[in-house]
């Protein structure tokens, strides 16, 4: 069965670079969640989206914009990136937004 | 903020064994999932459960939703080498609505000794 595809899988970026984190859900799938997780810290949620419009809101730095597309698919925006940001980034994907969350592989970002 | 408070932080137990962990809240939750972790990878979904009181099984995993909705534990019976990961529970405020985040547990290590 087709699971959450998150790209790139591994990224390093200098300080104050930018990056951009791709989501493709769940085929059918309508929300999008996006989770930080520091090293031996659980996943901390940032944001989500219902149907293409932000649904809830988390521990997202103002440097950070995510954004659900006509496709489903969601992009998670990271600029003047900070030593602070290197973690490993989750996206999951449910349908509607009361069932289970399936999650992605995940995009391990290292900024150096 | 809502917290989830998971226990224990780490088992260390050998093949064969039965585990139990457990995850409590100060806030009432409409979901609890059971995820585990390997290092690295993303989290995998064991059980779901949505009502409280609900018992659910899947395979060796047993799992329930408590009855005051502010607590919920994992069982593993028999365990095996590869039951080794990181397991959350996370748990959903509000059944639709306008929030629908996840709100992920402390985690519990777990190790099997074969």
């Amino acid at each position: 069965a087709a699971g959450v595809i998150q790209s790139p899988r591994h990224l390093i970026k200098e300080k104050r670079e930018t990056a951009t984190l791709k989501c493709y859900p769940i085929p059918r799938h309508d929300t999008v969640y996006w989770y930080q997780q520091g090293p031996g810290q659980d996943p901390q949620f940032l944001i989500s989206f219902y149907e293409k419009m932000q649904s809830d809101k988390g521990s997202i730095p103002d440097r950070f914009s995510a954004q659900q597309f006509s496709d489903y698919h969601s992009e998670l925006n990271m600029s003047s990136l900070e030593l602070g940001d290197s973690a490993l980034y989750f996206c999951a994907s449910s349908l509607g937004r009361v069932t289970e969350a399936f999650f992605g592989q995940g995009t391990r970002l290292t900024v150096v | 903020g809502q917290q989830l408070n998971q226990s224990p932080q780490s088992m260390f137990i050998q093949e064969g064994e039965d585990v139990s962990m457990n995850c409590t809240s100060s806030s009432i939750f409409n979901t609890w999932l059971w995820y585990k972790q390997d290092p690295g990878e993303g989290p995998v979904l064991l059980i779901a459960l949505y009502k409280a009181g609900e018992l659910t099984s899947n395979g060796r995993l047993t799992a329930q939703f408590g009855i005051t909705r502010k607590d919920s534990f994992l069982n593993i019976s028999a365990s095996i080498p590869s039951d080794v990961g990181i397991y959350f529970c996370a748990g959903r405020l509000n059944y639709g609505g306008a929030t629908n985040k996840l709100i992920f547990g402390t985690g519990t290590l777990l190790a099997v000794q074969p």
